[in-house]
């Protein structure tokens, strides 16, 4: 099985740093993947982790401990179109399942 | 470029009644799979597959019936439907062993039950 925690709601201000946190419990873990997914839209791709350490892209970075069970989301320089949930979710096994935690609503406010 | 294509886009359904939800994808991606998404409980896995005839369950498949007799559609039948049944609906594909950035969404099927 697999237990993948967030934090429900986080809000954090214009121009400011948030970290996400994700922590997980599963078997036959094969990577980690932050989506974002605005309301009434699907979710997109941000980010994939199979090695630990830390992925940039541009405003957003993603770190994974695979020895912890932990990965956190960071977004810089936050913009109001940030406001999203951002779902993490695992990979489990050969085919590409995705496990999904429940998401963390993000308000960024001015 | 199409990419997953979801069919309808809303649906409103009475008890009882059975419908299918279409997914069709245009990448000659070998897996796809089909996921609900409910407030509080994130996205579940209900069926996927990872070839043409090949088709298994995932988290929550009771109530839902698929089939992959090509590698561009993947069909998601509700046999009965229930209340509980209501729900965004995504499909996604991929090629097996992939990266994340080549998991795919449709853009989701917003299904209502009364």
């Amino acid at each position: 099985g697999q237990n993948i925690d967030q934090p429900t709601e986080m809000t954090a201000t214009e121009g400011a740093i948030v970290q996400i946190n994700c922590t997980y419990q599963t078997s036959g873990f094969n990577g980690l993947f932050w989506y974002q997914q605005h309301a009434g839209e699907a979710p997109t791709f941000l980010s994939y982790n199979v090695l630990d350490g830390l992925e940039e892209k541009g405003r957003f970075s993603s770190f994974l401990s695979r020895s912890k069970g932990y990965s956190y989301l960071l977004l810089k320089e936050l913009q109001m179109k940030d406001s999203a949930s951002y779902l993490c979710a695992v990979i489990q096994g050969g085919a590409n399942n995705l496990f999904f935690g429940t998401g963390t609503r993000l308000t960024v406010i001015p | 470029n199409a990419g997953v294509t979801q069919t309808p886009k809303f649906q409103v359904l009475k008890t009882g009644q059975s419908m299918t939800l279409q997914c069709a994808q245009d990448m000659n991606h070998e897996y796809m799979s089909w996921y609900r998404q409910d407030p509080g409980m994130g996205l579940r896995l209900i069926h996927y597959s990872v070839g043409a005839g090949i088709t298994d369950q995932g988290e929550v498949p009771n109530g839902y019936n698929v089939s992959r007799s090509t590698t561009e559609d993947f069909p998601l039948r509700l046999l009965s439907a229930a209340p509980s049944q209501t729900s965004v609906y995504f499909c996604a594909s991929s090629h097996t062993g992939g990266s994340g950035n080549t998991i795919y969404f449709g853009e989701g099927s917003w299904l209502t039950v009364v």
